[in-house]
């Protein structure tokens, strides 16, 4: 079944560590995105790519960091700089126009 | 881009129809209105677009008013599964989904 997968469901990040979350989609979907979710809130972009080795910031993308290097992979890398990291992650994916986003089940992020 | 106006909460009986509002009195003329909900800790669904035509499919329905400043996502029998938070979201066609922004939405609770 075409998708997007999304790991771990749970991470667990200590303090001044750095933690990738992994996002794929076999959906040859051009364009991927990350969101953040803090509990009772909306979704916030953090980055988005509209085609393979290129990306932009979103409006919450200070202590994030992502690559593009292949059009079904999208990875988040949650940097000791953000200080607030604890939150649901989602990744989502579309084509190139964005009418429909696909999300994934997301991962939820928590700090020890 | 164009604002939207949910209310925070609402309550529906099992079978039922649920009926839930939306105003986006600043839409402009070449914004669609989409729905999406979110089941508890799982990414967003597509649910149903419009432009200005009443739209339906297996999931819904979408009535949009005549001057477009509001609309209403009807799930004709809700059952349980629906209960969830559905946004209400407007973009102009076309656009990237970075521009598909998610509000707080609407907790639609189905209750036996």
């Amino acid at each position: 079944d075409g998708g997007i997968t999304q790991s771990p469901k749970y991470l667990f990040r200590k303090e001044g560590q750095n933690v990738t979350l992994s996002c794929e989609q076999n959906l040859n979907h051009d364009a991927m995105y990350w969101y953040r979710q803090d509990p009772g809130q909306g979704l916030r972009l953090i980055y988005y790519s509209q085609i393979v080795n290129d990306f932009q910031k979103g409006d919450i993308a200070e202590g994030y960091s992502v690559s593009r290097e292949k059009k079904e992979s999208f990875p988040l890398t949650v940097t000791s700089a953000q200080k607030n990291p604890t939150a649901f992650y989602l990744c989502a994916s579309s084509t190139v126009t964005g009418e429909k986003l696909f999300f994934g089940s997301g991962t939820q992020l928590s700090v020890l | 881009d164009a604002k939207t106006t949910q209310p925070p909460s609402m309550d529906c009986a099992e079978g039922r129809a649920a009926n839930l509002p939306c105003n986006h009195s600043t839409i402009s003329g070449n914004e669609y209105v989409y729905w999406y909900r979110q089941i508890h800790s799982q990414g967003p669904q597509y649910i149903i677009h419009g432009l200005k035509n009443n739209e339906t499919n297996e999931m819904a329905s979408l009535i949009i008013t005549e001057d477009r400043k509001s609309s209403t996502l009807i799930l004709p029998h809700a059952t349980l599964r629906d209960t969830a938070v559905y946004y209400c979201i407007v973009r102009p066609q076309g656009e990237y989904g970075n521009k598909l922004v998610f509000g707080a939405g609407t907790i639609l609770r189905v209750k036996s």
